[in-house]
């Protein structure tokens, strides 16, 4: 079965702590997106990267980091210098427009993470 | 540059009654333009995609949208509302070389019996 998974699907961090939510996609895809949903508004794009080895910063990236060294794996690593972490986090993935996609995007399961 | 507005946060219908989801979009060039769902604490899931054929576009679970360029509209409807429809619903827009979705801030739909 293709797909994205997100582990955990819940985490609990101490305040002061970084984490790092894993992403993973066997689809083949060149793209790759974190986001953050937080209740009652949309998606909140916080990075995301094209091809391996190459991320851009998205809206609201500061106090997160990510790298890409697999074309499979895009972690996010949320650090104590992000204010208010507590949120759902969305990844996804499309195939990349030089290979002819749209954008279409393919989402993860998603991961909550809550700072206590 | 591109942007979305959904109009209206929240909807509630009737079960058996029409869904009209409201989506508008705004881009200099010819749009993508994506329809999700999303239900509690899931992931999104493609409902329907307009990509310059068809303006009229059909997707999973009776939904369908018709991009209107002169209205610069991207509206979800499905005629009969089912209870298992009630859920989070996007709207996204994206143009050539962008390499991004940009979201709309969602319509919660509620359906009650």
């Amino acid at each position: 079965d293709g797909g994205i998974t997100q582990s955990p699907k819940y985490l609990f961090r101490k305040e002061g702590q970084n984490v790092t939510l894993s992403c993973e996609q066997n689809l083949n895809h060149d793209a790759m997106y974190w986001y953050r949903q937080d209740p009652g508004q949309g998606l909140r794009l916080i990075y995301y990267s094209q091809i391996v080895n190459d991320f851009q910063k998205g809206d609201i990236a500061e106090g997160y980091s990510v790298s890409r060294e697999k074309k499979e794996s895009f972690p996010l690593t949320v650090t104590s210098a992000q204010k208010n972490p507590t949120a759902f986090y969305l990844c996804a993935s499309s195939i990349g427009e030089h290979r002819g996609g749209n954008n279409e995007q393919f989402f993860g399961p998603g991961t909550r993470l809550t700072v206590l | 540059a591109q942007s979305v507005t959904q109009l209206g946060s929240h909807v509630s219908v009737s079960e058996g009654a029409l869904v009209l989801l409201r989506c508008n979009y705004s881009s200099s060039v010819p749009p993508y333009l994506f329809w999700y769902v999303q239900y509690p604490n899931q992931g999104l899931q493609l409902l329907l995609k307009y990509t310059s054929a068809a303006t009229l576009v059909k997707g999973i679970n009776g939904f369908e949208a018709e991009f209107k360029k002169s209205e610069t509209s991207f509206h979800l409807t499905k005629p009969s509302a089912h209870m298992s429809d009630a859920a989070e619903y996007f709207c996204a827009v994206s143009v050539s070389g962008y390499n991004k979705l940009i979201f709309g801030a969602g319509t919660r739909l509620a359906v009650h019996p």
